[in-house]
């Protein structure tokens, strides 16, 4: 089994609309979540941290953890084209300052 | 936020050669720097994790003396892919981790093609 478990897509949503990303890790001491997004050539950028169970709202951007279910999920409200990447969850599994073991990422793509 | 410049962006060899490649904070210290390795249309895969001052620490089936990395200062850490082959041909990624919060930052990445 995979430590970190992405779908990888495409998804496909229209503009405006809400896409829906989800991950599911395997390593039930996990305390760090992450979402970030990559452009085709381009390094990661992060989207969002999420450390305790609930919901966490940035802008468009909300992140859901449900650590019962090891379960984490990116919600992106008035999709844009320009949100068209791949989104990857990382989960660090001791905490802190440690290594983060990504997902194979979700291809997203925001049609006009 | 903090800025993590890597050099080269890309680099082209010839089979045989080394190629190193360069990865600074600009503007904090990173106690530990990560490398990434990302083959087209894969995630990303940890390669190592380097310390300011000590041996880094290679992640299962990453050969040490083919891909060198040094950790010489709080600012800069190098991965030099030694020999290199056309199956080394790759995306690579560095990151740092300062001395507060669980953040990464990535450098810019460096496209290896060897010939």
């Amino acid at each position: 089994q995979k430590e970190v478990e992405q779908n990888s897509g495409p998804l496909s949503v229209p503009e405006g609309a809400i896409a829906s990303l989800n991950c599911t890790y395997s390593d039930r001491v996990s305390q760090s979540f992450f979402w970030y997004r990559q452009y085709s050539g381009k390094s990661p950028e992060l989207i969002m941290s999420i450390y305790s169970n609930g919901d966490k709202e940035d802008g468009r951007f909300t992140a859901q953890l449900n650590k019962a279910s090891q379960y984490v999920s990116l919600l992106i409200r008035d999709s844009q084209p320009s949100d068209s990447a791949t989104y990857l969850c990382a989960v660090n599994p001791l905490g802190g300052y440690n290594k983060l073991i990504f997902g194979a990422g979700t291809r997203l793509a925001v049609h006009p | 936020g903090a800025v993590v410049s890597q050099h080269p962006s890309r680099v082209i060899c010839k089979s045989g050669t080394s190629v190193k490649i360069e990865c600074r904070s600009l503007d904090f210290q990173a106690t530990t720097m990560f490398w990434y390795r990302q083959f087209p249309k894969q995630s990303l895969m940890l390669m190592a994790t380097s310390n300011e001052g000590s041996k880094a620490t290679y992640e299962q089936g990453v050969e040490k003396d083919k891909f060198l990395i040094n950790h010489a200062s709080l600012t800069l850490s190098t991965l030099t892919v030694t020999s290199a082959h056309p199956e080394d041909s790759s995306f690579y990624i560095c990151s740092a981790s300062g001395t507060s919060g669980g953040e990464l930052f990535f450098g810019e990445g460096s496209r290896l093609t060897v010939l």
